[in-house]
């Protein structure tokens, strides 16, 4: 049982490039988030997704994009990387439940842009 | 919104001493606050969380108090040892459903060195 699997780890991008960030969980969660984690300001969600083929927007949305094709898989695209979008990125997934459920975490991919 | 405010932003205790770390929010619907422990480079883990149904709850050397009327909560670590030397993260949530889905809201983050 691996948990939250991300992948890549690193990677270094130029301005302008693209890529996708992988999530892969087998808790077999329905509710899956994207974060950003910068110095001083916690983590911020990006986007989540609350089933297979349905996402949504977070707090800072803007140039990214998500896809949830499988329940299991939760996919974050930067189509033209920035210098801004130089971050840790976090994901997460929980299952639903009233009353609160705890988010369990990957163990993060760290991207810089040039 | 909801809007969560963590402070101190560093806090510095002597082994043995005892570390209290506070938050507020804003959003009345929010009934679920969960904290996190992240060591450096590795994921935040979850270490405890009080749901709105309850003032405290203790786990060994950590607990968390809410109080819904003023709208904060505090983490409290007694004994403190080396180990807990860590950034821990304040959430909340409206873990009810509906349109919230369970969304976290984080603090900024306290940065607690324990000194040996």
């Amino acid at each position: 049982n691996a948990g939250v699997t991300q992948t890549p780890k690193f990677r270094v991008l130029k301005t302008g490039q693209s890529m996708t960030l992988l999530c892969a969980q087998d808790m077999n969660h329905e509710y899956m988030y994207w974060y950003r984690q910068d110095p001083g300001m916690g983590l911020r969600l990006i986007h989540y997704s609350v089933g297979e083929g349905t996402t949504a927007k977070g707090e800072v949305p803007d140039g990214y994009n998500v896809s949830r094709l499988k329940k299991q898989n939760f996919l974050l695209g930067l189509e033209s990387a920035a210098p801004s979008q130089t971050s840790v990125y976090f994901c997460a997934s929980r299952t639903p439940g009233r009353g609160g459920q705890p988010q369990h975490f990957g163990d993060g991919t760290r991207l810089s842009i040039l | 919104g909801e809007n969560v405010e963590q402070h101190p932003s560093t806090l510095s205790v002597q082994e043995g001493d005892s570390a209290v770390i506070k938050c507020t929010y804003s959003d009345s619907a929010s009934n679920y606050f969960p904290w996190y422990k992240q060591e450096l480079g590795k994921r935040p883990q979850l270490i405890i969380d009080i749901r709105s149904n309850v003032g405290e709850k203790k786990d060994q050397r950590i607990a968390v108090t809410l109080n819904k009327t003023a709208k904060h909560f505090s983490l409290h670590i007694t004994e403190t040892q080396p180990e807990d030397s860590a950034v821990y993260f304040c959430a909340a949530s409206n873990g009810a459903g509906g349109t919230s889905y369970g969304k976290l809201t984080f603090g900024q983050g306290t940065i607690l060195t324990v000194h040996p």
